[in-house]
């Protein structure tokens, strides 16, 4: 079964640091790019960043409005994706979500974590 | 501000057939793939569509997409209760070099 499960979120205050967890099993980790997918209270989907496999050097993309403060890093060892906030604002509260991309097929997204709840304040 | 522009709300009785459409530019619809997602009330998003018109398993029938130059469209037909979410139409931007959400449409059965 593919699963996707975040965590690590909470409280923290603005300028403040966290680091999200987002934990895979069910399918080989290093064959896909895993996004993170945010929706903050009252707004739609917003996506955050990208990391790719080690096919594509692990490379990464972000939202301007996180590049410089959000990084993303992978630990295929461990199946398990990191997103490292930093300079936290409060208009980055949101829930994120961890998402699959399988790029053979340009099927983005067909499994998602539940997310994990991020309030700045 | 959304790249991607989705009416905010639609809506339809049970069995009608509504549509949602999604406009956005040469550097992501007309270029790249255009997915599809449902999401509903304190749920994770489900994929519906992907690369335009495709249907990943489990998706009913019901639900097609379609794209012509840079719009979109996803089509509901025989509409049911259980339908009623936010649907958001996504394309990668490759001038942005990032995902794009189109801003969501609330869809309602009356």
């Amino acid at each position: 079964e593919v699963r996707l499960v975040e965590s690590g979120g909470g409280l923290v205050q603005p300028g403040g640091s966290l680091t999200l967890s987002c934990a895979v099993s069910g399918f080989t980790f290093n064959d896909y790019y895993i996004d993170w997918i945010r929706r903050p209270p009252g707004k739609g989907l917003e996506w955050v960043g990208r990391s790719r496999n080690k096919a594509n050097d692990y490379s990464t993309n972000y939202a301007a409005s996180v590049k410089g403060r959000f990084a993303v890093s992978r630990d295929d060892s461990r199946n398990s994706l990191y997103l490292h906030m930093n300079s936290l604002k409060s208009e980055d509260s949101a829930m994120y979500y961890c998402a699959r991309t399988d790029i053979n097929i340009l099927k983005d997204y067909d499994y998602w974590g539940q997310g994990t709840l991020v309030t700045v304040s | 501000q959304s790249v991607l522009t989705q009416p905010p709300s639609a809506s339809g009785t049970p069995g009608q057939r509504v549509t949602i459409s999604c406009s956005g530019s040469s550097s992501n619809i007309e270029s790249k793939g255009v997915n599809w997602y449902q999401q509903l009330p304190g749920t994770a998003p489900k994929l519906l569509i992907y690369n335009n018109n495709h249907r990943p398993s489990g998706v009913p029938d019901r639900f097609s997409a379609s794209k012509s130059g840079t719009s979109a469209s996803l089509a509901v037909s025989g509409l049911r209760s259980e339908d009623e979410a936010d649907y958001y139409c996504a394309a990668w931007d490759v001038s942005l070099g990032g995902m794009l959400f189109g801003g969501g449409t609330k869809l309602t059965v009356l």
